[in-house]
């Protein structure tokens, strides 16, 4: 079964515009990643925030984490055209062991 | 230094038939999993092998199977194929002592079962 689940299930914007997807999960985790998938491909890890962290940034994103809430958002600023993919929200906790529990994703485009 | 790499890329089989799908993980890396993505959904995880051993499984049936040889590669084998095991499957490949359990994906082998 799916741990987080995604929200929007699609997101259109322009070049130039933030975009902000959340996710949301059901039990207590380790760690919450997030990863890009291109066109059905394979996924791309992109950030990694620990559960005893709030906010994290990495180039153009910015991740934060509320575990009172069980929820997590990732922020892409100046969405280039480039960052059209489907992003995906990751949890890894000590029930699930080395297994990554993923959402069903954002799917994301970025029109020019 | 190459990445994940999986092969085939994309294979057609007809129900009841038997599949092997192969992997070899980014250099570095001992543990390998698999994952099956539906259309439209996330990553489901099957199982992942570490020291030639399934170490963990998935929600997935008897049917779907795995090896994992001593240079770390691996094979996901599926018996008996439904058309419901049409997918997208993924190698995933990480370090065992990476507490943080990041995995580095390839770019999957899409199977489609007529």
């Amino acid at each position: 079964s799916q741990q987080g689940e995604e929200d929007p299930q699609a997101l259109s914007i322009q070049e130039g515009e933030n975009a902000t997807m959340n996710c949301s999960y059901k039990t207590s985790i380790n760690n919450l990643q997030w990863y890009r998938q291109n066109s059905g491909r394979g996924l791309v890890h992109l950030i990694l925030i620990r559960s005893n962290e709030r906010e994290k940034h990495s180039g153009r994103l910015r991740v934060t984490l509320d575990t009172s809430k069980k929820s997590s958002s990732l922020l892409i600023t100046a969405s280039r055209a480039a960052d059209t993919a489907s992003y995906f929200c990751a949890t890894a906790n000590s029930n699930s062991g080395y297994a990554l529990n993923f959402g069903k994703g954002t799917s994301l485009l970025v029109t020019p | 230094d190459a990445g994940v790499t999986q092969s085939p890329t994309h294979l057609i089989k007809t129900r009841g038939q038997q599949v092997t799908l192969r992997c070899s993980p980014k250099s570095g890396h001992d543990t390998v999993s698999w994952y099956q993505q539906a259309l439209g959904q996330g990553p489901q995880f099957i199982f992942q092998y570490y020291e030639e051993e399934e170490r963990q499984r998935g929600n997935f049936p008897d049917r779907f199977s795995g090896h994992q040889y001593p240079n770390y590669s691996s094979e996901l084998n599926v018996n008996a194929l439904l058309l419901g095991d049409s997918a997208l499957y993924l190698c995933a490949s990480g370090e065992r002592e990476h507490r943080k359990n990041i995995q580095y994906f390839g770019a999957g082998t899409r199977l489609s079962v007529l």
